[in-house]
């Protein structure tokens, strides 16, 4: 069953503008990590956020996490034509193997320049 | 070439044929995964695996096979292929120590 759920499931901006994305689970986590996938190709690693981290950036990224809410958010600052791509949010559960990640149904991002 | 591949890129096949899908990575990551990635679902997992001779299943493991006779290659088998199988497969890996996963770039699968 899916866990994460992302929310908008389609989100179209200017080149320049913030995009947030959100994303709601069901259970208990590890940890929480955002992937991104360029239309033909596979997932990419973009940031990892621990239970016990609140908040991280990674470049133009920032990624929160609340647990007592189960979501958590990406923004992705000065948006670019190249962050046109598709974002999935992925948890490892507390409790289950430390490897297995459960994938939500992601949100597509267009960037318009 | 490093990193992790997957083979054929694209496959067409018939009802009750069996198919084979290849993933082979070269970092010697210890854990390895077979996913589904269908219009609606996102990501689904269908079996993965610890090391070698070690797998098993995931969320959606019926009508698959796999094995892993070498930590370098984690084959997904359609025994008899269905028409719910087409889809896009994707294989990936992760070390020990690492959480993240690196993904292969997928094998777009069609059953007739």
């Amino acid at each position: 069953s899916q866990q994460g759920e992302e929310d908008p499931q389609a989100l179209s901006i200017q080149e320049g503008e913030n995009a947030t994305m959100n994303c709601s689970y069901k259970t208990s986590i590890n940890n929480l990590q955002w992937y991104r996938q360029n239309s033909g190709r596979g997932l990419v690693h973009l940031i990892l956020i621990r239970s016990n981290e609140r908040e991280k950036h990674s470049g133009r990224l920032r990624v929160t996490l609340d647990t007592s809410k189960k979501s958590s958010s990406l923004l992705i600052t000065a948006s670019r034509a190249a962050d046109t791509a598709s974002y999935f949010c992925a948890t490892v559960n507390s409790g289950a193997g430390s490897y297995q990640l459960t994938f939500g149904k992601g949100t597509k991002l267009s960037v318009i320049p | 070439d490093a990193g992790i591949t997957q083979s054929p890129r694209y496959k067409i096949t018939e009802t009750g044929r069996q198919v084979t899908l290849m993933c082979h990575q070269t970092w010697s990551h210890s854990y390895m995964f077979w996913y589904r990635q269908d219009l609606g679902h996102g990501l689904r997992l269908i079996y993965y695996s610890a090391a070698a001779d070690i797998t098993d299943k995931g969320e959606v493991p019926d009508g698959y096979v796999v094995s892993r006779s070498k930590t370098e290659n984690f084959p997904l088998t359609l025994e008899s292929a269905t028409r719910s199988q087409t889809s896009v497969y994707f294989c990936a890996s992760r070390g020990t120590s690492l959480h993240e996963q690196f993904f292969g770039p997928g094998t777009r699968l069609t059953v007739l």
